[in-house]
């Protein structure tokens, strides 16, 4: 039992590179979700998608655009990465979007902008 | 502005003792609450929750209290294992524009010592 896969784990960029992070979940939840992680931080929401073909902003959407082409799959690309976007970045998905629900989480992708 | 806080980045506890986390929150429309553990290397799972009508839920060795006039919840984990040692992340759950919306804290380290 998969859950939620992320690829790749890690990569290193340099600036103004692009590239295209990978969610992909096998449990058929409706919603997904992309956080970033930085260090003293807590994770922040960069992008959701409530279902297949829908996208919407969170808390830190700037420099990153998003695609759920299909149910299973939530993209995430930067199209010109900066080292600011030097983070952990965690895939999300959830079966529900009341406020009980249990968000299942990818392992992470450790991204290095240079 | 950080509306979720946990003041403490890490925290040892000899195995067999109570280890005890904290957070606080701003904003009293929070009314639902989430403990994700998160080892290294991984993703965050989820623990233990709360929603605001309760002032305590318990879950094996796992407590969560809720202090609403304090806005102030915390963690019990007795007897502490070694098993344990991870961080944890608080988070308040809201549901916004048709997704459920987490916003976490810092996350505290704990480290249990044989």
């Amino acid at each position: 039992n998969a859950g939620v896969t992320q690829t790749p784990k890690f990569r290193v960029l340099k600036t103004g590179q692009s590239m295209t992070l990978l969610c992909a979940q096998d449990m058929n939840h409706e919603y997904m979700y992309w956080y970033r992680q930085d260090p003293g931080m807590g994770l922040r929401l960069i992008h959701y998608s409530v279902g297949e073909g829908t996208t919407a902003k969170g808390e830190v959407p700037d420099g990153y655009n998003v695609s759920r082409l299909k149910k299973q799959n939530f993209l995430l690309g930067l199209e010109s990465a900066a080292p600011s976007q030097t983070s952990v970045y965690f895939c999300a998905s959830s079966y529900s979007n009341v406020r009980d629900t249990e968000a299942f989480f990818g392992q992470g992708t450790r991204l290095t902008v240079v | 502005d950080q509306q979720v806080k946990q003041n403490s980045p890490s925290l040892s506890v000899q195995e067999g003792r109570i280890s005890i986390l904290n957070c606080d929150y701003t904003n009293s429309m929070f009314d639902y609450f989430l403990w994700y553990k998160k080892y290294p290397a991984e993703g965050p799972t989820f623990l233990i929750s709360i929603s605001s009508i309760k002032d305590k839920n318990e879950d094996g060795r796992f407590t969560v209290f809720l202090n609403k006039s304090a806005k102030h919840l915390s963690l019990h984990i007795v007897p502490s294992q070694p098993g344990d040692s991870a961080v944890y992340f608080c988070a308040a759950s809201g549901v916004r524009q048709g997704a459920q919306k987490l916003v976490f804290g810092q996350g505290t380290r704990l480290t249990i010592n044989p």
